[in-house]
Parts: C-alpha cells; structure tokens; sequence
C-alpha cells in the first residue's frame, strides 16, 4: 500500500507557542488530505480537510485560526498549532487516499502542551 | 444526519471467533471499510466492501448488507496481537465517518 509519513511523532511544548506537524504522502500524489485528533479511548475526529493548492476545509466547531493548514504541494500538507494551551494536547493523525476504498494513515503525532 | 454504531468492548480468548457488528445511517455512501488500532498507533486498514457479501482476508472477513445499513468484521482464530480497537467506516470521497470503535480484549 501507499505510505504516509507524519512528522514528528511526538512532541511537547510550552503554552503559548506554536507546533508545526508535517504529512507526507512518500509514493503517491495527494491531492486531498485528512487531519484528525484522538482524544485517549476515543475514535478519530475529523478536524479539516486539506485541499492542494486551495484552502482547507474545517469541520464545524474547529477554529481555522488556530489549526492552520497549508497543503502547498502534493505531498505535504502541515497543520500548524497556534497559541498551543494544555487542551489542544493529543494524538494528531493525517491521512491521505488514492481511491474510495482505503485511507492511508501517517503515525500520528502527540502533542503534550505543558 | 451521519451515525455508526459498534459495541464499545467485546472479550474473547485466543483461539476463539469474534464478529464485531456495525450498523450506519449515512449520506452518499461508497461502502463500508475496517480499521484496526492498537494502543498509541495509527490506524491501519482491514478490509472493505463495496458490494452485499462476504470479502475474506486471512483470518479476517467483513460482509456488508446495504439493504440493511450493517456490516461485520469476523476475526478467527483469535491471537493476543489482535487485542486493538476496531472501527468502521462509512465514510464517502475520501472522508472517513468513524464509528466510536470497538475494544476487542483477548485473554489467554
């Protein structure tokens, strides 16, 4: 299957700054990508879909200004946390597809705001 | 509007046969896939179907009724390493619409 690489896997920062996570898709172009956050014993929320080369499309009740997301390429997309606060800590997942049948997933990362 | 439903948790032992049952309402629907996560980990594709009937893979099968908006996932022969939770999709172009997942436990 076709691989996704997010960057980083992990990462903690301090309240008040602002984490850049990066999505990969390594053997395949994506035009369209999927940013989702995990709370713990959760399933999978979808926050915003990124569109290369146009803007994202953000779900009902998440805020663009602080989940900013650029897909200016066809094989990245990032989705950048600003103003990071102890809530937006948990487990952030893209996603990329080539067809309507299976969604390929990055690693996730944790996000620990401390 | 869009909603899946699965049992939160589901025990078995090793060896054994679970069927992990998902039912959906949902708009513009492609058909139904199958997701596997363990602990701290991304999730990983299991199956889908597209059409009424039974897909096997391996030790897994999924079968899918549109007529009825439901769909299982049937794990045999049970390993320890099949301890994850299970979700399924109904999601359309691309955009998942998860279930809230299914806990599989499996004891010695």
């Amino acid at each position: 299957g076709a691989v996704v690489s997010q960057h980083p896997s992990w990462v903690i920062c301090k309240s008040g700054t602002s984490v850049k996570i990066e999505c990969r898709s390594l053997d395949f172009q994506a035009t369209t990508m999927f940013w989702y956050r995990q709370f713990p014993k959760q399933s999978l929320m979808l926050m915003a879909t990124s569109n290369e080369g146009s803007k994202a499309t953000y779900e009902q009740g998440v805020e663009k200004d602080k989940f900013l997301i650029n897909h200016a390429s066809l094989t990245l997309s990032t989705l950048t946390v600003t103003s990071a606060h102890p809530e937006d800590s948990s487990f952030y997942i893209c996603s990329a597809g080539q067809a309507n049948t299976e969604a390929f997933f990055g690693q996730g990362t944790r996000l620990t705001v401390v | 509007g869009q909603s899946l439903e699965q049992p939160s948790e589901v025990t078995a032992v090793e060896g054994a046969i679970v069927q992990i049952n998902c039912t959906y309402q949902t708009s513009g629907f492609y058909g139904l896939s199958w997701y596997q996560q363990h602990d701290g980990g991304a999730p990983t594709f299991l199956s889908y179907n597209a059409l009424d009937g039974l897909e096997e893979t391996g030790r897994f099968s999924s079968f899918l009724s549109r007529s009825d908006s439901y769909g299982y996932l049937l794990l045999q022969e049970l390993q320890m390493k099949d301890s994850a939770s299970y979700f399924c999709d109904a999601g359309n172009n691309r955009k998942l619409i998860w279930g809230l997942g299914t806990s599989l436990a499996v004891n010695p």
